[in-house]
């Protein structure tokens, strides 16, 4: 079963439109941890923000916002105001005591196209 | 301070032949992952360093994958005899602290990746 999904596979929109990209996870621990990653064309994924699974405030960061709801098992991110530059592949990422070896656990990935 | 680095950044072989990808993690990150990123398959984990150790190589798909670290620092992805399925992106990640299971999360960083093409 996946441990995170991410149904939207792809979303266009046209610049300075609002995205929100969704991420649904799932475990059975209390303790676990959840990322955000950005891959533009160039295709290094850019670590955008984790947060634990104590925290549930919602974090902002200039255009970004991620909003952290445990009793929906949501980690969504929304883009405000969005730019060509925003276009990239985002991926949601899950670590919980599961997690041996390491690993994180990816969803597969939402496609983001905004066009000017 | 400088980022992961990889090389090459792409590689073309013919299928049967070995390759070697290398990474070379931010200074003093104890952690190292490599995964795989193919069409279709997403992010797929394949092993993990703890220093030079790789605890558990269950992770890499077959036994012609082996990876190896050196000085705790740079690590090598080696694939023998390469087949048509292993064309993929590979990613090196590193990390300060191993995210031990129920312990701190430490965030992986990644390089840009080695993209990978058996003809």
């Amino acid at each position: 079963a996946q441990k995170v999904t991410q149904a939207q596979t792809e979303i266009s929109v046209v610049e300075k439109e609002d995205v929100t990209l969704d991420c649904v996870y799932e475990t059975r621990d209390t303790t676990y941890y959840l990322f955000w990653y950005k891959q533009p064309p160039s295709g290094e994924l850019v670590f955008l923000i984790r947060r634990n699974s104590f925290d549930e405030q919602n974090e902002i960061s200039g255009r970004y916002s991620w909003n952290f709801q445990k009793s929906t098992s949501s980690f969504n991110f929304t883009i405000t105001a969005s730019q060509v530059v925003d276009s990239a592949v985002y991926f949601c990422a899950l670590h919980d005591r599961g997690s041996t070896l390491g690993r994180l656990y990816f969803g597969r990935g939402t496609q983001l196209t905004v066009w000017p | 301070g400088a980022g992961v680095s990889q090389s090459p950044s792409n590689k073309v072989t013919e299928k049967g032949k070995d390759v070697e990808l290398r990474c070379d993690p931010i200074s003093g990150h104890t952690a190292l992952y490599w995964y795989r990123q193919s069409l279709g398959q997403g992010l797929e984990f394949l092993i993990y360093f703890q220093g030079n150790s790789a605890p558990d190589k269950s992770g890499l798909p077959s036994d012609r994958f082996s990876a190896e670290r050196t000085g705790g620092s740079v690590s090598t992805l080696t694939i023998q005899r390469t087949q048509q399925e292993d064309s993929a992106v590979y990613l090196c990640a590193s990390s300060l602290l191993m995210q031990a299971s129920g312990g701190v999360a430490d965030t992986q960083y990644f390089g840009p990746g080695t993209r990978l093409t058996v003809l």
